[in-house]
């Protein structure tokens, strides 16, 4: 079955505790990216890639790393996490930003 | 990218026309308008997406006014399932111009 698959789907975490979440996408597709949802501001891109080792900033980078090593895994990184990145993530990828974007089940991330 | 308005909210009767407007008026000629929804918590679901054309779909269809300024989304019978934020978005189709969401319209769907 076509997916993008994110993990975990819940977490709750600790101020400065390093943590990742993981993206994959089983459809080659080329393009993904990364948003985060809060309420009253809708959905943000964090972060975008168009290939293999090519990512550029979204609207709202700060404070998130990620990388593309491989074309189906878009990890994001939260090197030392605060409070105000408690946030529900999502993925993304499309075959280019030309076609439409299949999304992940989302994250809800707790930072205390 | 031309920005959107949408109502903030609507309500549909369950088997009914649910009728979705967005404004664009900004658009320029090489934007599409595209419309996902978002199924409580869930990741964005992508509807439809057109230029200038009416377009159709198994899930809807969309209207655009010949001057493209504004667009529609019809359900043609709505259920219970498609409560949702439905999301207008106007773009470009370039390698530099990724998905923009704004506040969406929640549709209520009410039996």
């Amino acid at each position: 079955e076509a997916q993008v698959t994110q993990n975990p789907r819940y977490l709750i975490t600790v101020t400065g505790k390093k943590l990742t979440v993981t993206c994959s996408q089983n459809m080659n597709h080329e393009y993904m990216s990364w948003y985060r949802q809060d309420p009253g501001l809708g959905l943000r891109q964090i972060y975008y890639s168009m290939n293999v080792e090519v990512t550029d900033k979204g609207d709202v980078p700060e404070g998130y790393k990620v990388s593309r090593k491989e074309k189906r895994n878009f990890p994001l990184i939260l090197e030392s996490p605060s409070p105000n990145q408690t946030s529900l993530y999502f993925c993304a990828s499309s075959p280019s930003l030309q076609n439409e974007q299949f999304f992940g089940p989302g994250t809800r991330l707790t930072v205390l | 990218d031309a920005k959107t308005t949408q109502p903030p909210s609507m309500d549909c009767a369950e088997g009914r026309a649910a009728n979705l407007p967005c404004n664009h008026s900004t658009i320029s000629g090489n934007e599409y308008v595209y419309w996902y929804r978002q199924i409580h918590s869930q990741g964005p679901q992508y509807i439809i997406h057109g230029l200038k054309n009416n377009e159709t779909n198994e899930m809807a269809s969309l209207i655009i006014t010949e001057d493209r300024k504004s667009s529609t989304l019809i359900l043609p019978h709505a259920t219970l399932r498609d409560t949702a934020v439905y999301y207008c978005i106007v773009r470009l189709e370039s390698r530099d111009t990724p998905l923009v969401f704004g506040k969406g319209t929640r549709l209520s769907v009410i039996a």
